[in-house]
């Protein structure tokens, strides 16, 4: 078993639609990381949470520790939304190393 | 600033030739690490270096060597390249090691094919 699951893999949506993606993860961590990886294949990092709820614009990034549970909301998706989006985390034992485990991704597709 | 650079952006190679990827980072970061991405599985880190003239393994070192040459680069080498090294390569950089929660910057990215 992974030790970062996500859910769902795949996730197409209709333009305007609210999106949430899950990330559940199985070992005591330090931070979590979503990032963002465009179709061209560069990655970039949207949110590092340990605890509580952020958010940048329209994306939303939530953390509860106790569950071992994150999701990440989009509002009024677009369609330049369109990317795969990876949860990581900063396991507790990689304190000081950050040595970041990474979830497989979900591709989300916005249609127009 | 051009953040994270990595050089070539795509490289062909047969079995057993060698190369080495560059990476380079002017952030002024002190950690930098190689991954490597495969179709249905997460990013994999080969090698982390903590800072300059350090360096630790990651989860799939085999078939790998690395060079922090310097604080801002970071080069990931194949000696003998194998078909199971085919992958898209991704160099990152991160800040302080001594702060708990640091956000890695990655760069564009290496598809390497060994055929």
């Amino acid at each position: 078993k992974n030790e970062v699951e996500q859910s769902p893999q795949n996730l197409t949506a209709q333009e305007g639609e609210f999106i949430t993606i899950n990330c559940s993860y199985s070992v005591g961590i330090s931070a979590l990381h979503w990032l963002q990886q465009h179709p061209g294949g560069g990655i970039v990092s949207l949110f590092m949470l340990s605890s509580g709820k952020k958010k940048h614009g329209r994306l939303i990034a939530t953390i509860n520790i106790q569950e071992k549970h994150s999701s990440l909301h989009i509002t009024a998706s677009h369609p330049r939304d369109s990317a795969v989006y990876i949860c990581a985390v900063l396991p507790l034992l990689n304190f000081g190393n950050e040595k970041l485990t990474f979830g497989t991704g979900t591709r989300l597709t916005i249609i127009p | 600033n051009a953040g994270v650079t990595q050089t070539p952006k795509f490289q062909v190679l047969k079995t057993g030739q060698s190369m080495t990827l560059q990476c380079a980072q002017d952030m002024n970061h002190n950690s930098m690490y190689w991954y490597r991405q495969d179709p249905g599985m997460g990013l994999r880190l080969i090698y982390y270096s903590a800072s300059e003239g350090t360096t630790d393994k990651g989860e799939v070192p085999n078939g790998y060597n690395v060079s922090r040459l310097n604080k801002r680069e970071f080069s990931l080498r194949l000696e003998s390249a194998a078909p199971s090294q085919t992958s898209v390569y991704f160099c990152a950089s991160s800040g302080h090691a001594w702060r708990s929660y640091n956000e890695q910057f990655f760069g564009p990215g290496t598809r390497l094919t060994v055929l």
